[in-house]
């Protein structure tokens, strides 16, 4: 079974450019989150989907990051525009529905913006 | 305000001794403690949980220690190898399927 994977695994951008990081999820996983760590902090909750629904986004820093999830698959999430304080490593994660189920998680993308 | 605070942030250990990881979590209504272990260049990956109706839970040489009411719960590595150094995450989460609440992360180096 394949895992969480995540595109691009490093990206280096400037401040004002739109970034868009993607994530596919393990088959069969409806649940699917994104989250981010930010240098050597603690790694922070930004979004939940179940299936192509929002199911919480109390973790979005603002209105310049806009996560998607086309048909229930594969997620994108966009920065745009980007800050410096955007930079970090954003990670993905899926499970299967149901109660305390483990989450899957990718080797995440680095993102830099200068 | 940090909910899951985890200490120490670096731990260095010698082959063979026991290594301890602590957290300690603000919602009492937390009711799903895992730890993740996450190695360079590769995403977190879930190495024991536990739920706060048991105390302690063992998976080979990992335990985990729950204590209710201090909302403490600790992670006990025994017999700690070269091949343990990583970085460990305590989290928490309200609910099923819900997110997950991480700790600062600890960077364990093993040394042999």
């Amino acid at each position: 079974e394949a895992g969480v994977t995540q595109f691009p695994s490093h990206s280096v951008i400037e401040k004002g450019q739109t970034v868009t990081l993607r994530c596919d999820p393990i088959s069969g996983h409806d649940n699917l989150y994104w989250y981010r760590r930010v240098m050597g902090k603690e790694i922070k909750f930004l979004l939940h989907f179940v299936k192509e629904s929002k199911q919480d986004e109390s973790g979005m820093p603002n209105n310049r990051f806009l996560a998607e999830r086309t048909g229930g698959t594969y997620s994108t999430l966009k920065v745009q525009p980007a800050e410096l304080e955007d930079s970090g490593v954003y990670f993905c994660a899926s499970s299967r529905l149901g109660s305390y189920n483990e989450q899957f998680f990718g080797p995440g993308t680095r993102l830099t913006v200068l | 305000q940090q909910q899951v605070k985890q200490s120490p942030q670096s731990l260095i250990v010698q082959k063979g001794g026991i290594s301890i990881i602590n957290c300690a979590y603000e919602n009492t209504a937390f009711d799903y403690f895992p730890w993740y272990q996450q190695f360079p260049g590769k995403g977190p990956a879930l190495l024991i949980a536990i739920r706060p109706d048991v105390s302690e839970k063992k998976e080979g040489r990992f335990t985990i220690s729950f204590n209710k009411s201090a909302k403490q719960f600790s992670l006990h590595i025994m017999d700690s190898q070269p091949g343990d150094s990583a970085t460990y995450f305590c989290a928490a989460s309200l609910g099923a399927g819900n997110m997950l609440t991480f700790g600062g992360g600890t960077r364990l180096m093993v040394k042999p």
